[in-house]
C-alpha cells in the first residue's frame, strides 16, 4: 500500500537558518502531495501542495517540488522565524488507487530559538 | 467563515463509558474523515464518510461508530470497547471524490479516561 517516510526529528535551529525536512513516498498511482503544519493544540491546516511530477508547491516561504524520479517531497525555507515552530506532516493522496484517502507521515517537529 | 467545528475540546471520560465527540462542516464536502493522533505518530484513519448515509472503516475502526444522516454533521462515538481511547482526534472534510485530496482540518478533540 502507499506509504510516506519523514525526517525523524526533533529539528532544532536558531532563526534565520535553512530549514530542509526530507520526505520520501511509496504509491502505485500518481499522488497528490502535501505538506501539513499543525501547531499546538489545533488541528493540520495545508501548508503547500503539488499534484503531478515537477510541480513546485510554495506559500509562506516554504517551497516542496515534486519528485517522481526520487519519489520525494522535501520541505525547504530559506530563512525560518520563531513563529514557524510546529509540526510538519507529509501526506499523499491517491484518487485512483486509495479512494482519495491520505496517508500520513509520522510528522516532524521543528522548534526555531531565537 | 466556512470551517469544521470539533466539540468538545477537552473531554475527560471514566473506563466502560460511551462518550461521542461532535463534528460539523459548513463548507458542502462531500467527504469527511475521522482521524486519530498519538504522541509522536502520524494520524491514523478511523472512519470515512463519501456520502450522506454511508461510511467506510479505516485502518483503525474497532472501539468506534460513526453515523451520516447529514451532509453536514459526522459524530464518532468512542466505546467501551475501545481498549486505549486517550488520544487526540482529528475531524476532516474534502470536497469529494474527483478533487486533489486536500484535507480541510477542524481543532481536534482531546479525550482523556480517567
Amino acid at each position: 500500500g502507499d506509504s510516506v517516510t519523514q525526517m525523524e526529528g526533533p529539528v532544532t535551529l536558531s532563526e534565520e537558518a535553512f530549514l530542509t525536512i526530507n520526505c520520501t513516498y511509496t504509491a502505485t498511482g500518481y499522488p497528490s502531495l502535501f505538506w501539513y503544519v499543525q501547531y499546538p493544540g489545533e488541528g493540520l491546516q495545508l501548508l503547500l501542495k503539488a499534484t503531478k511530477a515537477d510541480d513546485k508547491g510554495s506559500n509562506k516561504g516554504f517551497e516542496a517540488t515534486y519528485r517522481k524520479e526520487t519519489t520525494s517531497f522535501h520541505l525547504e525555507k530559506g530563512s525560518v522565524q520563531v513563529s514557524d515552530s510546529a509540526v510538519y506532516f507529509c501526506a499523499l493522496s491517491d484518487l485512483v488507487t486509495n479512494a482519495g484517502k491520505s496517508t500520513f507521515g509520522d510528522g516532524t517537529t521543528l522548534t526555531v530559538k531565537p | 467563515d466556512g470551517g469544521i467545528t470539533q466539540s468538545p475540546k477537552y473531554l475527560f471520560r471514566k473506563e466502560g463509558q460511551n462518550v461521542t465527540l461532535s463534528c460539523e462542516q459548513n463548507l458542502n464536502h462531500d467527504a469527511m474523515y475521522w482521524y486519530r493522533q498519538d504522541p509522536g505518530q502520524g494520524l491514523r484513519l478511523i472512519y470515512y464518510s463519501q456520502i450522506v448515509n454511508d461510511f467506510q472503516k479505516g485502518d483503525i475502526a474497532e472501539g468506534y461508530s460513526v453515523s451520516r444522516e447529514k451532509k453536514e454533521s459526522f459524530p464518532l462515538t468512542v466505546t467501551s470497547a475501545q481498549k486505549n481511547p486517550t488520544a487526540f482526534y482529528l475531524c476532516a472534510s474534502s470536497i469529494g471524490l474527483l478533487n486533489t485530496g486536500e484535507l480541510f482540518f477542524g481543532e481536534g478533540s482531546r479525550l482523556t479516561v480517567l
